[in-house]
């Protein structure tokens, strides 16, 4: 079966610093899909930014990208020059390609940017 | 927006009563997901729809039921509610051939 850990349930980072959040998994599949999702105060899930397994170069999205390694089952989220607004939930989420549920979901980092 | 709708927005009822939530996917997607999210929890999988069939159950009580109509629209149902049940509950679909889940914007559930 499939597992997403996030071993950091807070994290804080002041204002235009550079944060990583961590997230690992683990699964016997080959062909799947990772995802950030962010959810700030007002509770909507929002992506951010998604990785395909089978692609090598690392996702990014404007100051969000990703360290993606596949061998060790891990998929950090680094946000550089943090906003205020990034304040929220992170959560990471896995998503295999075969079978029935298709999504897990990590169980969140809340990261708090401090002005 | 996501296009992911969910009413009602918030609800109010007391323990032992029954109540119901409803989604709308987006337009085209045939695939429905239910979750819970308890107070600074993460989300738990309850149910997934997809173009009317049940694809995937996950931790979902018997007393909770869902079903997905003909137009799409799914519907949640709960019964017998107890405090613990109080919660965001949240409605995902994804695109036929997409990976992407897309979020309405939950329904608070307050149980007193």
């Amino acid at each position: 079966a499939q597992t997403v850990t996030q071993s950091q349930p807070e994290m804080s980072v002041q204002e235009a610093e550079t944060v990583t959040l961590s997230c690992t998994y683990d699964t016997s599949e080959n062909n799947y899909y990772l995802f950030w999702y962010k959810q700030p105060p007002s509770r909507q899930m929002i992506l951010v930014i998604r990785q395909e397994a089978y692609k090598q170069q690392n996702a990014t999205e404007n100051r969000f990208s990703v360290n993606f390694q596949k061998a060790a089952k891990s998929f950090s989220l680094k946000i550089s020059d943090s906003q205020l607004g990034d304040t929220a939930m992170y959560f990471c989420a896995f998503m295999k390609l075969s079978g029935t549920y298709k999504y897990i979901f990590g169980t969140g980092t809340r990261l708090k940017v401090l002005a | 927006d996501s296009g992911v709708t969910q009413t009602p927005k918030h609800l109010i009822t007391a323990t032992g009563q029954r109540v119901t939530l409803r989604c709308s996917p987006r337009s085209g997607d045939l695939s429905v997901y239910w979750y819970q999210q308890s107070l600074d929890q993460g989300l738990q999988f309850l149910i997934q729809y997809y173009n009317g069939e049940e694809r995937a159950k996950g931790n979902i009580l018997e007393r909770f039921s869902a079903q997905q109509f003909p137009d799409l629209h799914s519907e949640l149902n709960l019964s017998s509610l107890e405090l613990g049940d109080s919660a965001l509950y949240f409605c995902a679909s994804t695109p036929p051939a997409g990976n992407e889940q897309f979020f309405g914007p939950g329904t608070r559930l307050t149980v007193l």
